[in-house]
């Protein structure tokens, strides 16, 4: 079966700048997730969807981050603006009900 | 929310032998521990997993144990390899409920000597 893709690989932007991450869950999966790993650190959830509705965005900051999964499918996590500490991997990942997380290769984000 | 910690943060260990990661966990209410590995700049990928109703799990060189009264779980990785030198993650959840989300350790780095 096909992976998680994400896009793009890398991104590097400057602080206030917006930018955009776009995720393709494994077909059939219904609980798509977003993480940011910072450099050393294991992954922290952002946001959880159960098909298009949000289930989890405790962990995101709302002033400046926003995501969606339209039709329960595709997703996309963006930043509005960014700052220097938003330096992370974001993975996406997907998972069919009650079965472990299969992750994406993640997208780099540099902010200078 | 659930707190995992992780220790050690890194662990050198000669070719053969073996490794071990611990990891302990706060919330009563986790029943499913995963472990990843995460290599160089790639994807965290999981190696093997544990429901709270097992107290041991193997899967070859690798084997998970886990201590509910005591609230930690550990990693064995028997006859190690330059191979398996990455991070290793521990995590926790709650799974079969909607809210199955994955609190993550902050890794071990293992490297293996030839």
């Amino acid at each position: 079966e096909a992976g998680v893709a994400q896009s793009p690989r890398y991104k590097i932007i400057e602080k206030r700048q917006s930018v955009a991450f776009w995720c393709n869950p494994i077909s059939g999966h219904a609980t798509l997730y977003w993480y940011q790993q910072i450099l050393g650190q294991g992954p922290k959830l952002l946001i959880q969807f159960q098909n298009n509705g949000v289930v989890d965005d405790s962990q995101l900051p709302k002033d400046r981050f926003s995501a969606e999964r339209l039709k329960g499918v595709d997703s996309t996590l963006k930043i509005q603006p960014a700052k220097l500490e938003d330096s992370a991997v974001y993975l996406c990942a997907s998972s069919l009900a009650d079965r472990e997380n299969t992750f994406g290769s993640g997208t780099r984000l540099t902010v200078v | 929310g659930e707190n995992v910690e992780q220790h050690p943060s890194t662990l050198s260990v000669q070719e053969g032998d073996s490794a071990v990661i611990k990891c302990t966990y706060s919330d009563s209410a986790s029943n499913y521990f995963p472990w990843y590995k995460q290599e160089l700049g790639k994807r965290p990928q999981l190696i093997i997993d544990i429901r709270s109703n097992v107290g041991e799990k193997k899967d070859q060189r690798i084997a998970v144990t886990l201590n509910k009264t005591a609230k930690h779980f550990s990693l064995h990785i028997t006859e190690t390899q330059p191979e398996d030198s990455a991070v290793y993650f521990c995590a926790a959840s709650t799974r079969g409920s909607t809210l199955g989300r994955l609190y993550f350790g902050r890794g071990t780095q293992l490297t293996v000597w030839p």
